[in-house]
């Protein structure tokens, strides 16, 4: 079975810290994918990857940076935290061209 | 551009009733249609996907979907509902703009209520 893990389910950061979240597959996918969820606005794509050290906007990339020295792990950055990033974040990962992604169980962050 | 519009934020049936869950899509080339699930707190599941095969697909947990290229839907079905099915569902199109990194594109989602 193909297996996404993130590094934490909940995490508390304050205004302006700078928060990593960390995302880590073990089926060799080449592509990597982060998303925040909110109620009534669906996935949105944050950033995206599709080898190492590549990486892509999304949809909403602002107040976020993203990592891929490795092709197992995509890591997501948030310069200074802020209120409106609090929110629900999903990683996933595929093989390309199958268009079939594997979610991670997500990390429910606040920022206080 | 290619899009998702889940017709309904939230769905409530009772046990035992037909499921229904409304997707519309916009694509301008032959599209692979997914329906994920959600439960509390967890990531989303691939309940089942379309890729140009059958147009009638099946899925997990009694579910199916049939692919309607005229009404460009990808409506989402189970015959009797169970209050395990209680969850947020997907639906969710390729974007072809990005083959190499198959990014898809999502719906707002549904919420599915079971009364028992």
């Amino acid at each position: 079975d193909v297996k996404v893990t993130q590094s934490s389910r909940y995490l508390v950061k304050r205004t302006g810290e700078k928060v990593f979240l960390e995302c880590v597959q073990d089926m060799d996918h080449e592509n990597m994918f982060w998303y925040r969820q909110d109620p009534g606005l669906g996935l949105r794509l944050i950033y995206f990857s599709y080898d190492v050290k590549m990486k892509e906007k999304g949809d909403i990339p602002e107040g976020y940076s993203v990592s891929r020295e490795k092709k197992e792990r995509f890591s997501l950055i948030l310069e200074s935290a802020s209120t409106n990033q609090t929110s629900m974040y999903l990683c996933a990962s595929s093989f390309p061209q199958t268009y079939e992604q594997y979610f991670g169980p997500g990390t429910r962050l606040t920022v206080t | 551009a290619q899009s998702v519009t889940q017709l309904g934020s939230h769905v409530s049936v009772s046990e035992g009733a037909l499921v229904l869950l409304r997707c519309n899509y916009s694509s301008s080339v032959p599209p692979y249609l997914f329906w994920y699930v959600q439960y509390p707190n967890q990531g989303l599941q691939l309940l089942l996907k379309y890729t140009s095969a059958a147009t009638l697909v099946k899925g997990i947990n009694g579910f199916e979907a049939e692919f309607k290229k005229s009404e460009t839907s990808f409506h989402l079905t189970k015959p009797s509902a169970h209050m395990s099915d209680a969850a947020e569902y997907f639906c969710a199109v390729s974007d072809p703009g990005y083959s190499s990194a198959s990014k898809i594109i999502f719906g707002s989602g549904t919420r599915l209520s079971i009364r028992p």
